[in-house]
């Protein structure tokens, strides 16, 4: 199975910082990838996919770069709505494999 | 489009629990389907999948053998039969909907329903 080592676990951010995490894949997989953002009780909701192409209605300060093996994923100015979860998904085979997220804190 | 599960609750390791998702909003019959659990520690782990047209099933390892994915078209509803079931499965099990477009989207998740599994 592919294995997603996402980085870092967790970050504290302030209202207007800009943020990175990253996504390392452990084999090739082009641009299969996505990104998924999960608040406190809520379901994960598809933030970008293909790593790069913006979901339909997600703000354009999320931003997602990369292919084959290291892929990015940049909110440019932090809202205090982007306080979550996040996780890297890649959907180039089977089993489909999740990164082990990234907690965005309030710092 | 709206995906609502249902069927989660507490069962004895070595049970069984029968989990079903109804889709609606969209013509079902066209997208593929995927349950994704989230596990007690928060990481997400997809299950399963299965197309279109059912043609197409995939489990993950740790699950096959014991987990069924299957769909009642005549319903809308996707359905996971869980057996054997082992503390390792406890956790918040989605139901979602994967859409083809530069690789597999998973555009749409239901609301979760959850499963511990407990003596």
């Amino acid at each position: 199975a592919i294995q997603m080592t996402q980085s870092p676990s967790s970050l504290s951010a302030s209202v207007g910082d800009r943020i990175t995490i990253t996504c390392r894949a452990s084999q090739h997989i082009k641009n299969y990838l996505g990104w998924y953002q999960q608040g406190p009780g809520k379901a994960p909701k598809l933030l970008i996919y293909a790593t790069s192409i913006l979901e339909r209605g997600v703000p354009s300060r999320f931003s997602g770069s990369g292919s084959g093996i290291d892929f990015t994923l940049t909110i440019s100015s932090l809202q205090p709505e982007d306080f979550a979860t996040y996780y890297c998904l890649q959907d180039y085979d089977y089993p489909r494999t999740f990164g082990q997220g990234t907690r965005v804190e309030v710092k | 489009v709206h995906l609502v599960e249902s069927g989660g609750g507490l069962v004895k390791p070595g049970g069984s629990l029968r989990l079903s998702c109804v889709a609606s909003g969209f013509t079902f019959s066209d997208y593929s389907m995927n349950w994704v659990r989230q596990t007690p520690g928060g990481g997400l782990e997809w299950i399963a999948h299965i197309s279109d047209n059912s043609h197409y099933i995939y489990y993950l390892d740790s699950v096959k053998g014991r987990f069924t994915i299957s769909r009642d078209y005549a319903k809308n509803s996707l359905l996971l039969q869980m057996n054997s079931l082992g503390i390792e499965d406890t956790g918040i099990y989605y139901c979602v909907r994967g859409v083809v477009s530069f690789g597999v989207k998973f555009d749409t998740w239901g609301q979760g329903t959850l499963v511990t599994v407990s003596s």
